[in-house]
């Protein structure tokens, strides 16, 4: 079983409140992934980073922000939730090389009110 | 814009009934394809994959997928489910030498009822 983890599961916040979902992952992974899923829908790459200090918006326009400090850390955030961001975000981490396997967390199910 | 199509998005059957999911994608170009299932309450993890080689690919759980270039689609199949076949199924594709942009199906609702 793969070690990524997020933190919260689920989370109900008020409109304009700011967030950050956590992601971590213990296998040395270099690429980590945000991908947001609404119920019933594919998953939507909205950010990736390569590496430290390396981050990038995915094909999904998403309002919310990443950072990648340690190898470990990839976490997102947003500086003032509203409705619309109502989602579940899944986090997710490759290897190094050419391996384009990615291993996924269990999910942030975020509900904005 | 790549694309992944999924056409079923909710499949019944019965216990010992053999499967098919369907799969096709529109890149053009060298992919390498995936199926990731999510069983209830669970992580998405993955099933098989498809890089090269053999089209014929096998996964865990008794589940395989064949590759055909000419159609693009990758389906998976299983010739017996099992109740804890249970879950959510993906397709997901990646362009060769594009580590990040993994694109996924809709998704396949699979009930294996007991």
């Amino acid at each position: 079983e793969a070690d990524i983890y997020q933190t919260p599961r689920y989370l109900v916040i008020g409109t304009g409140k700011k967030i950050t979902l956590e992601c971590s992952q213990t296998m040395g992974h270099d690429k980590m992934y945000w991908y947001q899923q609404d119920p019933g829908m594919e998953l939507h790459l909205i950010h990736y980073s390569y590496g430290v200090n390396s981050t990038e918006k995915g094909d999904l326009s998403s309002e919310s922000t990443v950072s990648r400090i340690r190898t470990e850390h990839f976490p997102l955030t947003l500086e003032s939730a509203r409705p619309s961001h109502t989602s579940q975000y899944l986090c997710a981490s490759s290897a190094p090389g050419g391996s384009y396997e990615q291993y996924f967390g269990p999910g942030t199910r975020l509900t904005v009110t | 814009a790549q694309s992944v199509s999924q056409h079923n998005h909710h499949v019944i059957l019965s216990e010992a009934a053999s499967l098919e999911l369907g799969c096709n994608y529109s890149y053009g170009g060298t992919v390498n394809l995936f199926w990731y299932v999510q069983y209830p309450g669970q992580h998405l993890q993955l099933l098989l994959k498809y890089f090269s080689g053999d089209p014929l690919v096998k996964g865990i759980k008794g589940f395989e997928a064949e590759f055909i270039k000419s159609k693009f689609s990758f389906n998976l199949r299983k010739p017996s489910v099992q109740w804890s076949d249970t879950a959510e199924y993906f397709c997901a594709v990646n362009r060769g030498g594009s580590a990040r942009q993994l694109t996924f199906g809709s998704g396949t609702q699979l009930t294996v009822l007991p």
